[in-house]
């Protein structure tokens, strides 16, 4: 069976701070890969998506980034935080460009 | 622009009743309508989709209507429990080829009163 695997689950940065968010998934191959952000009392905002490896594609322009270094990797990255780069950020994978999306276990940032 | 609105932030109801939940969508050609389950502090959990062709879903306690018409989804939870109680989600995936979003709502909070 496919799972998908987030770390740090908490995190706490101070501003002009880097950041790395890893996103694995296991049990499938060739996903379509995303990230979304969830601030307090808003929805899900779609960041990246990638349809394969080293191919990305960034929905919000804004400090943060994404790469896929391997088939089954998702990393969000920032070189500086900001405060409004906090909440809580949800890595997610479905096969193909239409379907079901499973989410991980997320990851809570605060910019402190 | 394009639009997702679910009909309001946060719903109330009795134990044993129905809870219904509404998805309307503007500028949307969906391929497919879904929704979603999240509790706090954890990421949404698939519960039904619908695609554009289907009128209805059903899936044990829950259904869902689609009218492409009206560009509403309509989310039925019968029986409701106490457990039901979570933020739910409708999400479109648009048609066309190419098209690898799926775009949230924001959610509306259902709690049920035993």
């Amino acid at each position: 069976s496919q799972t998908i695997h987030q770390w740090p689950a908490t995190l706490v940065q101070p501003v002009g701070s880097p950041l790395s968010l890893e996103c694995t998934v296991e049990g499938t191959s060739n996903p379509n890969l995303y990230w979304y952000r969830q601030a307090a009392g808003r929805g899900l905002q779609l960041l990246f998506y990638s349809v394969g490896i080293g191919q990305i594609s960034s929905e919000v322009p804004q400090n943060l980034s994404a790469s896929r270094p391997q088939d089954r990797q998702f990393i969000l990255s920032s070189k500086k935080l900001l405060l409004s780069d906090s909440g809580f950020y949800l890595c997610a994978w479905r096969q193909g460009d239409r379907g079901t999306l499973y989410f991980g276990p997320g990851t809570r940032l605060t910019v402190t | 622009s394009q639009k997702i609105e679910q009909n309001s932030e946060a719903l109330n109801i009795q134990e044993g009743k129905t809870a219904t939940l509404t998805c309307n969508y503007t500028n949307y050609s969906p391929a497919y309508l879904q929704w979603y389950r999240q509790d706090p502090g954890r990421g949404p959990v698939f519960l039904l989709l619908i695609r554009e062709n289907e009128k209805e879903k059903r899936k044990e306690r829950l259904k869902v209507t689609f009218d492409t018409t009206l560009k509403q989804s309509l989310f039925h939870i019968t029986a409701s429990q106490p457990a039901d109680s979570a933020t739910y989600l409708c999400a479109l995936d648009p048609s066309g080829a190419g098209s690898y979003q799926l775009t949230f709502g924001k959610g509306t909070k259902l709690s049920v009163i035993p």
